[in-house]
């Protein structure tokens, strides 16, 4: 059973446009939602992160949006760029035991 | 500071062989973790080990087992390969419960094949 939903598997964005990645989640008991950022043969690193009683955290091209009624949380990078082409995945954490539970991923491509 | 690193970085196993993947970190991180990357299935948690003397299952633990060696160290052995257990291995490290970030840190992965 998936802990947390991601969506779209791929997206395809002009460069300058706004890339959109959405994530939901049922269990309650998260406190902490990061988005990961994944070049090929790398390991993932943390791109933004967001605690649930706070519904937009923004850095630089980077916005989290946080709806905790609805379960949802979702990535938008602005003005996108070549160079943001790669895997992302949202995550969530469960507090007991620091158990972090991840998306399926979403494949971006930036096109020139 | 060389953060999360893992050996080896690839690794060809036949069917029933055993292996043991190896963690360490030097950040001082009291939780660490071992997940597995296939192609449209995201990372899932095998093992983690909140911290040190410490360790639980994740989703995936079957055909897996863990050791916390100490604090900078954590190792995932596999008893008796499997095709499906080809994939890439990624170790991870967070400050944990005592710390003031929830970040996890990740190492280079190791790719897997059993043939």
């Amino acid at each position: 059973q998936q802990q947390v939903k991601q969506s779209p598997q791929s997206l395809i964005v002009q460069k300058g446009g706004i890339s959109i990645i959405n994530c939901a989640y049922e269990n309650t008991a998260f406190d902490y939602f990061p988005w990961y950022q994944q070049f090929p043969g790398k390991g993932p690193a943390l791109l933004i992160a967001i605690r649930p009683d706070v519904s937009e955290k923004k850095e630089g091209r980077f916005t989290i949006s946080f709806n905790k009624s609805a379960k949802q949380f979702s990535l938008h990078i602005m003005d996108s760029q070549p160079g943001d082409s790669a895997t992302y995945f949202c995550a969530a954490r469960r507090r007991t035991g620091n158990q972090f539970y991840f998306g399926t991923g979403t494949s971006l491509t930036v096109i020139p | 500071n060389a953060g999360v690193t893992q050996t080896p970085k690839f690794q060809v196993l036949k069917t029933g062989q055993s292996m043991t993947l190896q963690c360490a970190q030097d950040m001082n991180h009291n939780s660490m973790y071992w997940y597995r990357q296939d192609p449209g299935m995201g990372l899932r948690l095998i093992y983690y080990s909140a911290s040190e003397g410490t360790t639980d299952k994740g989703e995936v633990p079957n055909g897996y087992n863990v050791s916390r060696l100490n604090k900078r160290e954590f190792s995932l052995r596999l008893e008796s390969a499997a095709p499906s257990q080809t994939s890439v291995y990624f170790c991870a490290s967070s400050a944990g419960l005592a710390g003031a970030t929830y970040e996890q840190y990740f190492g280079p992965g190791t790719r897997l094949t059993v043939t």
